[in-house]
This record gives structure tokens, sequence and C-alpha cells, in this order.
């Protein structure tokens, strides 16, 4: 089982659409966990960093399953501007450095 | 603020050849820095890092190889490239005062072997 494993899409939804993703750790000593959002050929950028209790960034709301060992991200009310591959990234313990899953990629639709 | 510099941005390079992928970073003294490659198809993959000068960590065995010559220097390189060495490479350091996990990247290399 890969570390961190996510649906690698495409999802594609109309503008205006709530869209969630999921990604499963397989560490269930994971301590860190994080959302990159990656526009084509371009470097990751934080999105947001998940913490044990959820948390909400405008449209953005993150949430951890440590029972079920995942994590989410649900985008409420989709902007053209949100179309872009979002990456999560692990840190399973100590010092130990991010591990990132391969991207789920979204693409809003007009 | 801090600003991580790559270069060079792209470059196409004949199998057997050697190649040399340079980092700086500015606004932030003795960062932990990262070396990651994204390959079509495969994902962010780790690939150096380093806690320090002259301290470098592997994740995954290749004919690549790292050094960190300067606080603020990172440098990828390999004597022979390969095929599969193809891919973006992506420098990366933690924000001052941020957590581990809260990576910033440089605008990364492009590199494409023929």
């Amino acid at each position: 089982r890969k570390e961190v494993e996510q649906d690698p899409g495409p999802f594609n939804v109309p503008e205006g659409a709530t869209v969630a993703f999921n990604c499963t750790y397989s560490n269930s000593a994971s301590q860190s966990f994080f959302w990159y959002r990656q526009d084509c050929r371009k470097e990751p950028k934080l999105l947001m960093s998940v913490y044990s209790s959820g948390n909400e960034d405008g449209r953005f709301t993150a949430q951890l399953n440590r029972a079920s060992q995942y994590i989410s991200l649900l985008i409420r009310d989709s902007k053209l501007s949100d179309s872009a591959t979002y990456l999560c990234a692990v840190i399973s313990s100590g010092n130990t450095p991010l591990v990132f899953g391969k991207g789920t990629r979204l693409s809003v639709i007009a | 603020s801090q600003t991580i510099h790559q270069w060079p941005a792209t470059l196409v390079q004949p199998v057997g050849s050697p190649l040399s992928l340079e980092c700086t970073v500015e606004g932030t003294s003795n960062p932990n820095l990262y070396w990651y490659r994204q390959a079509a198809g495969r994902g962010l993959q780790l690939l150096f890092y380093s806690v320090g000068i002259g301290q470098i960590s592997s994740e995954v065995p290749q004919n690549l190889s790292a050094s960190r010559p300067q606080d603020r220097q990172f440098i990828l390189s390999s004597k022979k490239l390969l095929l599969s060495d193809s891919g973006f490479y992506l420098c990366a350091c933690p924000p001052s005062g941020r957590v581990a996990g809260e990576l910033f990247f440089g605008e990364g290399s492009r590199l494409t072997v023929l």
C-alpha cells in the first residue's frame, strides 16, 4: 500500500458546484497533514494545513479522520480559477520529510 | 520575505551527459532544504534533503547526487543522465517560523533527457 493515495481524477464540475477530495494515508502514526495546489506546469503552493479539529478558509474546508486514516478537502461554490491539481501531503513522524500524494486534478467548467 | 531561486528553468540534455541544477534561498538562515522530482504520472518524489551544510540524506537510490556547499545553496547533480531522469525538479524549504510540512517551493527546473 502506498504511503499517501489520492484519486487522480479528473473531477469535472460546473461553476458553483461543491466538490470533495479524499486522501488516504497508510501510517496510523502520521502527525501532520496538508493540502497543496499545483497549477499546470507550476510549482505546488500550500493551500492549507489540516488540523485535528478541521479548519476552514473561505470556500475551502479541510478535515482529518484519524480512525479511517484519511483527510478531505471540500471546495464550495467552485470557481473557474479553482481548476488545478490538488496534492495532499503527510508527515509520518518526527522530522521525516513531507510525503505527497500524486494529486487529484480538478476542472471547473463554465 | 523568503525566495527560492532555481536555475536553469528549462533544459534539454542527451542521455549520458552530466547535470547540475542549482537552488539558492534568500530571506532565511540554516533552512532545511529539499529536492523533489515530479515525473509524468509519478507525483512528487523526494530525492534528497539537507538539514545543514554538508549534510545530505538520500531518499531514493539513483544516479543523482546532491551537495550543500553553503547554508543557502543546494545543488543536484548527475554524472550521466538517464532517460528516466526527465522531470520537473523542485527545490523547497519551510518558511521561517513555519512548521516543517508547510513547504515553499522554487519555480522548478524542467529537464528533458533525450
